[in-house]
C-alpha cells in the first residue's frame, strides 16, 4: 500500500533563503508525481507536475525533481518570498491490479517565509 | 472563468440532515473527484468518475453518493449527516484517469452541528 510521507512538517525560514522541502514515497511504481500549495482556507494548486520517465520540472522559482528508484522528490524553492508561505503538498498517482489510478497525498509541509 | 467551481463554498447544518454539494469543471476533463480533507488537513479520495462512470469508491459510508449527470459535473449529497462528517470536501479533475494533473475546486467547509 503507497504512504507518501513529507518532512519537515513546518519550516520557518527568513525571507531570501533557498529552500528544500522533501517527499518520500513507498511504491516506486508511480505515473507521475504532483506539487501543490494550500493557502489557509483555499483549495489546492498545482505547482509542478512531473511524469514517471521525467526526472525534473522547472516554474519559475520552483524545481521539482523525482528519483522514482529511491521513492523521493524535492521542490525547491530560490530565494523565498513571504508570499511563498502555505501548505505543500506532494501527490503520487499509482495504480493497481484492477487498473484503478489514484493520487495519494502526503501530509504536507507547512512553510513560514519570515519578512 | 473558474476551472473547478463547488458550491456551497459553506455548509452548516444539524446531524441527520441531509445536504448537497455541487460541482462543475470547464476543462474538458474526463475524470472528475471528490476529497475529503480531515481536520488534521490529510486528502483522502472518496470518489471518482470518469466520463460518467463511477471508478473509484473507497470505504465511504453508503451515506455519501456521488451522482455525474455528465462527465463536467459530479454531485456529492449526503444523507443522515454527523458529527464526523464535518470536513472540507474538495472537487477535482484531470484530463484521464491516469497520468493527468490534478485540478482542484476552492473546497465546501462543512460543519455539522
Amino acid at each position: 500500500k503507497q504512504e507518501v510521507t513529507q518532512i519537515p512538517a513546518a519550516l520557518s525560514v527568513p525571507e531570501g533563503e533557498n529552500l528544500v522541502l522533501n517527499c518520500s514515497f513507498t511504491d516506486s511504481a508511480i505515473y507521475n508525481l504532483q506539487w501543490f500549495r494550500q493557502d489557509p482556507g483555499k483549495g489546492l494548486t498545482s505547482l509542478l507536475l512531473i511524469q514517471s520517465s521525467q526526472r525534473e520540472q522547472t516554474s519559475g522559482r520552483l524545481n521539482a525533481s523525482l528519483d522514482k528508484s529511491s521513492g523521493r522528490s524535492t521542490l525547491y524553492i530560490a530565494a523565498s518570498q513571504p508570499g511563498d508561505s502555505a501548505t505543500y503538498l506532494c501527490a503520487v498517482r499509482d495504480g493497481d491490479a484492477s487498473g484503478t489510478y489514484k493520487y495519494i497525498f502526503g501530509t504536507g509541509t507547512r512553510l513560514k517565509v519570515l519578512a | 472563468d473558474t476551472a473547478v467551481s463547488q458550491t456551497p463554498k459553506y455548509l452548516v447544518t444539524q446531524m441527520g440532515n441531509d445536504k448537497s454539494i455541487k460541482c462543475e469543471q470547464n476543462l474538458g476533463h474526463d475524470t472528475m473527484y471528490w476529497y475529503k480533507q480531515d481536520s488534521k488537513k490529510f486528502l483522502k479520495i472518496m470518489f471518482s468518475y470518469n466520463n460518467k462512470e463511477l471508478i473509484i469508491n473507497e470505504t465511504v459510508p453508503n451515506r455519501f453518493s456521488p451522482k455525474s449527470p455528465d462527465k463536467a459535473h459530479l454531485n456529492l449529497h449526503i444523507n443522515s449527516l454527523e458529527l464526523g462528517d464535518s470536513a472540507v470536501y474538495f472537487c477535482a479533475s484531470s484530463q484521464n484517469r491516469v497520468t493527468g494533473e490534478l485540478f482542484f475546486g476552492e473546497g465546501s467547509r462543512l460543519t455539522v452541528l
